[in-house]
């Protein structure tokens, strides 16, 4: 079955900091790796996707994330957090054989100026 | 707004009533697919469709759902004899199945409350 874990409720940074969002997952043969992010009263929006190739994969809005099939993680990074990045991320994954998305239960990202 | 939208954005209804929503998908998308989230939770799968062909259901999803792609288009999604456990968000997503585009798209969703 396939499976996601978002392993932290919320994240808390300093503008201009570095962030990371934590993300593992659990899928039978090669897997479609997604992040989303979700701001109050608007939809999802997608960020980033990892298919195949590089493990590293840039998206929208300076965000990046690392792909690591021994540790089964796909962690979302930025060098430098905004302000304005403060919102709800959510880490999606689905298998070769199927259209669905599994998602986690979401990260808050809170930036402080 | 070339992107998703759903139809309507809010609906209230008693306890034992029926809905049905709606979902226009980004017009060159051939997949079309229909979540829902509650609060403090991510979004959950229910159906999808490739065309007019539904290819996958959630066993989750009771026999008071339904959906339909008749034309391969706009989808609806009806929920018959609704209960207060109904209340979410229910998200809907194009996406086109061709080459490496396997992302998602979503449409600002219909916010169910039963009372």
């Amino acid at each position: 079955a396939q499976s996601v874990a978002q392993p932290e409720d919320q994240v808390n940074v300093a503008e201009g900091n570095p962030l990371t969002v934590k993300c593992t997952y659990s899928v039978s043969g090669n897997p479609y790796l997604f992040w989303y992010v979700q701001y109050p009263n608007r939809g999802l929006q997608f960020l980033l996707k990892y298919i195949t190739g590089d493990n590293l994969v840039k998206g929208s809005y300076g965000f990046e994330a690392e792909f690591n099939k021994s540790q089964t993680s796909f962690h979302l990074k930025k060098p430098s957090a905004l302000v304005s990045d403060s919102a709800l991320y959510f880490c999606a994954v689905r298998g070769a054989s199927t259209g669905k998305l599994i998602f986690g239960q979401g990260t808050t990202l809170q930036v402080k100026p | 707004d070339t992107g998703v939208s759903q139809d309507p954005r809010h609906k209230i209804t008693k306890r034992g009533q029926n809905v049905t929503f709606r979902c226009d998908p980004i017009s060159e998308h051939n997949r079309l697919y229909w979540y829902r989230q509650t609060l403090g939770q991510g979004p959950e799968f229910l159906t999808y469709f490739q065309n007019e062909a539904q290819l996958e259901k959630s066993r989750l999803l009771s026999d008071r759902f339904s959906a339909e792609r008749p034309k391969g288009s706009f989808s609806t999604l009806e929920i018959q004899r609704t209960e207060q456990g109904d209340s979410a968000m229910y998200l809907c997503a194009s996406s086109l199945a061709q080459g490496y585009s396997y992302e998602q798209y979503f449409g600002p969703g219909t916010r169910l409350t039963v009372t």
